[in-house]
């Protein structure tokens, strides 16, 4: 079925240094989503993203985030600084734009795992 | 905001058995999913239904909408069955991200 990747699968890096994850969602999706599962905890949404604007946001979307997808290629996770609590599993998810009000599915990547030491 | 509540938060079945998981969540979800995720965390979608009853395989999803509830039950559980079961709650916003809850964690014994 459709698969969503994401580049890389872990990543360590230094308190306050800048960190990018990647996400190559399913090719003909428009909406994509990126979600924080802290380890031993639930996953909680971060933020959505459409038509190159942030649609939806929650509290966990700290100003020192952001995510864009320049020119159609990868949907992007920047966290500059990152900090010791950012240390999660990072799962971005795509689906097919609405229609008729009825959702499409969301199809899940694998995750980064990132720790900050 | 969003709140789903997963029960049991464990299970412990005998190879053969039948689980029933449950999810109750806070306000009126427009999809519920049930995904799998495995021990080294990444996600398997089982089953998406908004409302009523449906099957896959061994696995059947009941949500009542109206009463802000589902069920997953998986019958005749192998020991391949062991992980977590996450019920995920589609938002009543137009752009339906989820809403997870904490997940009920399989053991299936021989």
């Amino acid at each position: 079925g459709p698969k969503v990747l994401q580049i890389p699968s872990h990543q360590i890096i230094d308190m306050g240094q800048m960190v990018t994850l990647n996400c190559d969602p399913v090719s003909n999706h428009l909406y994509f989503y990126w979600y924080k599962q802290i380890l031993g905890q639930q996953m909680e949404f971060l933020v959505n993203f459409y038509n190159g604007k942030v649609m939806e946001k929650s509290k966990l979307f700290k100003d020192q985030f952001s995510v864009e997808r320049p020119d159609g290629s990868y949907f992007t996770l920047k966290i500059q600084p990152t900090a010791l609590e950012d240390s999660a599993v990072y799962f971005c998810a795509s689906s097919l734009a609405l229609r008729g009000g009825r959702p499409y599915e969301q199809y899940f990547g694998p995750g980064t795992r990132l720790t900050v030491l | 905001g969003q709140q789903v509540q997963q029960s049991p938060a464990s299970l412990v079945l005998q190879e053969g058995e039948n689980a029933e998981l449950q999810c109750n969540f806070s306000s009126t979800a427009t999809r519920l999913q049930w995904f799998y995720q495995r021990p080294g965390g990444s996600l398997v979608s089982l089953l998406s239904n908004p409302s009523g009853t449906k099957h896959t395989g061994r696995l059947t999803s009941t949500t009542v909408t109206k009463e802000r509830r589902g069920s997953l039950h998986i019958s005749s559980s192998q020991i391949t069955d062991s992980g977590t079961y996450l019920c995920a709650m589609g938002s009543n916003t137009g752009y339906q991200n989820f809403y997870f809850g904490k997940g009920t964690s399989l053991t299936v014994i021989p």
